[in-house]
């Protein structure tokens, strides 16, 4: 168990639609990242966010948008969702902005349908 | 678009046998790490090597990293059932993109008891 938390684990929605994954870090660390894995793109960065403000940001649709709240915990939205928007959603934590070692959450897995 | 790519992209190899998975990366790293996914789960972190070292040892696990090909590879000694995963390795980005980590497309393991 890493200590990241995530949920939903498994998600199952249509097309056009929003929808929200939370993560909660590990105790103690401020960096929260996001990842899409899919069987196409593999394991791809999308966001980090380091004290409640963004720091990085990668290959994020603008359909999507992430915060980090005062308690460190995040939110991924992904909204006008499609067919190819289905894949595997992780959160992963770290103490600095820049630490090396992340600690990943169980994943949530999106379905589009 | 993903950093590394790792050779080969499945094997499969008898209980007891040692297993050695290749990564190759494009630009300078500053350190470059190991991780496993069972199966759809999380990713769990492995190993680190800095870009000063050359070899480092965890338990079974022997990774060497040659800066001057810019490629990796990780050896699993005496392998057991257990060890069946996917194996990545990921780098980190340039000093400005944060602490995000740019993922190979991974190797599938298979240990046959």
């Amino acid at each position: 168990d890493s200590g990241v938390t995530q949920t939903p684990k498994h998600l199952i929605t249509a097309t056009g639609q929003r929808v929200t994954l939370r993560c909660s870090p590990r105790s103690g660390d401020l960096s929260v990242y996001w990842y899409q894995q899919s069987l196409d793109q593999g394991l791809q960065f999308l966001i980090q966010y380091y004290n409640g403000e963004e720091r990085a940001k990668g290959n994020i649709l603008e359909r999507f948008s992430a915060q980090q709240f005062p308690d460190l915990h995040s939110e991924l939205n992904l909204s006008s969702l499609e067919l190819g928007d289905s894949a595997l959603y992780f959160c992963a934590s770290s103490v600095g902005p820049r630490q090396e070692t992340q600690y990943f959450g169980p994943g949530t897995r999106l379905l589009v349908l | 678009s993903q950093q590394g790519e790792e050779d080969p992209q499945a094997l499969s190899i008898q209980e007891g046998e040692n297993a050695t998975m290749n990564c190759s990366y494009k630009t300078s790293i500053n350190n470059l790490q190991w991780y496993r996914q069972n199966s759809g789960r999380g990713l769990v972190h492995l190993i680190l090597i800095r870009s000063n070292e050359r070899e480092k040892h965890s338990g079974r696990l022997r990774v060497t990293l040659d800066t001057s090909k810019k490629s990796s590879s990780l050896l699993i000694t005496a392998s057991r059932a257990a060890d069946t995963a996917s194996y990545f390795c990921a780098t980190d980005g340039p000093y400005n993109q944060g602490g995000k980590l740019i993922f190979g497309q991974g190797t599938e393991l298979s240990v046959k008891p």
